[in-house]
């Protein structure tokens, strides 16, 4: 099976611009959650979708935000970019639905640089 | 919220010597994670654990549970350069499959 799959995997874009990230689960994961990570704020939480529905949303400005399609394909959004925004965006996915047994499979990520 | 320390932050250690990671919750977890991520990799998961108490092992590497299921630990014997990397705990956060995670411990091994 084909691992998650994201792109881009570089990303460069100025402030105030807006950025769409694309995530690919393993085929038959439902549940895609986002993360950012920082050097200084470690691997925060984003948001989870499972079957089309947004399930969980991390404490992120609303300019994050994201969608998931029929296929399970995810996609996050950032408006408005700020130099904060620099991360690595990492997408996981997952079989279950939050069962107990839950491990997170995650992509490479994409690297964005917000100048 | 709910926030997970991890210590120490940093270890380096000769190849061949042990390893330990300690992770601390302020809540009550149903279960905790470990992940491994290696330099400019993303985290991979390595094992759950689920019930007080419990013990599980890899080859070198032991996991364990605490008994309150606040706080875990792995513990890498006799460490190799393949185990550079973070190590990151990560606790259930609500419903569904969110997760917190760990402030992470970097491993370096030198030869």
């Amino acid at each position: 099976k084909a691992g998650v799959t994201q792109t881009p995997r570089y990303l460069i874009k100025t402030r105030g611009q807006q950025v769409t990230l694309s995530c690919s689960p393993i085929s038959g994961h439902r549940s895609v959650s986002w993360y950012q990570q920082t050097p200084g704020q470690g691997l925060q939480f984003l948001f989870e979708y499972f079957s089309e529905t947004q399930r969980n949303k991390g404490n992120f400005p609303g300019r994050f935000s994201g969608r998931q399609f029929s296929n399970s394909r995810s996609e996050m959004n950032v408006s408005t970019l700020e130099l904060g925004d620099s991360a690595l965006y990492l997408c996981a996915s997952s079989p279950a639905s939050g069962a107990i047994y839950n491990e997170q499979f995650f992509g490479p990520g994409t690297r964005l640089t917000v100048l | 919220g709910q926030q997970v320390m991890q210590i120490p932050q940093y270890q380096h250690v000769q190849e061949g010597e042990d390893f330990t990671t300690y992770c601390n919750s302020s809540t009550t977890l149903s279960n905790i994670q470990w992940y491994k991520q290696r330099p400019g990799g993303h985290p991979v998961f390595l094992i759950q654990l689920v019930k007080s108490g419990e013990v599980k092992k890899q080859k070198r590497l032991t996991f364990q549970f605490g008994e309150a299921k606040k706080n875990s630990s792995l513990h890498i014997t006799a460490t190799q350069t393949t185990d550079v990397g973070t190590y990151f705990c990560a606790g259930p956060a609500g419903g569904g499959n969110k997760l917190t995670f760990g402030t992470g411990t970097q491993l370096k091994v030198e030869l």
